[in-house]
Formats: C-alpha cells, sequence, structure tokens
C-alpha cells in the first residue's frame, strides 16, 4: 500500500523555468491537498481539492496552478518558478477535509 | 481566521522522562485535531487523531487530549527514548482545510 506518492523528490530549477509536481494516492480518498514548508513558517496550504472536479485556493495560492486529473492524481504547476518559490511541498489526502489527512514524503525545490 | 500555537518550540529532555507538548488554536469550532512527527528531511507520520467529540487518543506511549473550549491539546510522550527526537506538529481541521502550527523541535539524549 504505497499511499500518497509525490514525484519528483528533489528539483532544482533556474528562474522562470515551469515545471509540475505530481501526486498519486491509492487510498480511494476524495480530497486532495498541496502544502508548501519553510523554516519558521510552518505548512502553509497552497491549494486543494475536496473532491474530484473541484480546486480551490488555499492560504499561498499566487505563482501556482492546479490540476485534479482523477480521484486519483493531482498535480501542481509552477508556471514561473521564481526564488520565493524555494521550498518543500507536500501533498497529502483525505477521505474528506474532516477526516485525518495521509502526507507525501515531499519535494525539495530549489530555484536559483 | 485560525492560528495554531505550538509551546515549546524546542525541547531537549534526558531519556525516560515523561514530557508534554502543548498546542493552543483560537477558533474552537474544529473538526479534529492531528498531532504528526516528522523527522529532518522527511515527510509527516500521523501520530493520533482526535475528532471534535472526543476528549482524547492513546497509541503505546502517546495520549494526546483536546479540550476544545479552552482551544488547547496536549500530547503527552511518557518514558521519553532517544528514538523520540524529532520535530511534533499539532494541526486542527476546519471545514476542507488542516492548519499547522509551527512545531515542536524534541531532543531527548541518553
Amino acid at each position: 500500500n504505497a499511499g500518497v506518492t509525490q514525484t519528483p523528490k528533489f528539483q532544482v530549477l533556474k528562474t522562470g523555468q515551469s515545471m509540475t509536481l505530481q501526486c498519486a494516492q491509492d487510498m480511494n480518498h476524495n480530497s486532495m491537498y498541496w502544502y508548501r514548508q519553510d523554516p519558521g513558517m510552518g505548512l502553509r496550504l497552497i491549494y486543494y481539492s475536496a473532491s474530484e472536479g473541484t480546486t480551490d485556493k488555499g492560504e499561498v495560492p499566487n505563482g501556482y496552478n492546479v490540476s485534479r486529473l482523477n480521484k486519483r492524481e493531482f498535480s501542481l504547476r509552477l508556471e514561473s518558478a521564481a526564488p520565493s518559490q524555494t521550498s518543500v511541498y507536500f501533498c497529502a489526502s483525505s477521505v474528506q477535509g474532516d477526516h485525518g489527512y495521509t502526507f507525501g514524503s515531499g519535494t525539495r525545490l530549489t530555484v536559483v | 481566521k485560525q492560528e495554531v500555537t505550538q509551546i515549546p518550540a524546542a525541547l531537549s529532555v534526558p531519556e525516560g522522562e515523561n514530557l508534554v507538548l502543548n498546542c493552543s488554536f483560537t477558533d474552537s469550532a474544529i473538526y479534529n485535531l492531528q498531532w504528526f512527527r516528522q523527522d529532518p528531511g522527511k515527510g509527516l507520520t500521523s501520530l493520533l487523531l482526535i475528532q471534535s467529540s472526543q476528549r482524547e487518543q492513546t497509541s503505546g506511549r502517546l495520549n494526546a487530549s483536546l479540550d476544545k473550549s479552552s482551544g488547547r491539546s496536549t500530547l503527552y510522550i511518557a518514558a521519553s527514548q532517544p528514538g523520540d527526537s524529532a520535530t511534533y506538529l499539532c494541526a486542527v481541521g476546519n471545514t476542507d482545510k488542516l492548519i499547522f502550527g509551527t512545531g515542536t523541535r524534541l531532543q531527548v539524549f541518553p
């Protein structure tokens, strides 16, 4: 049982480049989330998808887009990377928002 | 806006001590509260989930309590071990979101 799988695990981008972070869960969860973690700031919600076909902004959505491709997959895209987007990105899923969350192992992104 | 605070930010204790980590939140209208463990450079591991209707949950040496009316939760770790060294994160569930505190960094030395 893989749980929540994120790819890639590490990535270095140059300013202005684009990339997509992939996330997939195999637990038949309805809700999926993208968080970023920065030193001293804790985890902050970027975007979430309460169910297949819906997406909503979180606390820090600027500079990001998301796609809920199907029930299993939720991707995060950086269209034009900036150094301020250097962070560790975590994907999570939940049966519903009022249930416990399961997190992936994270993607460490550096923008130079 | 929900705010979650964890005190202390860091804690260093000798092996064998019983310890308490604190979490407070400003809005008592929560669905649940979840405690996570994070090892350096790693992801989050769920430790305990307390639903809003519950007062506490236990797993092995861990016990978490929830007092919604006062906006507080505590994580009690009994007989601490060096392997317990990690950052402990508290998160409250509101509608579709999970809101995190900044964590308590725990070091247990032999």
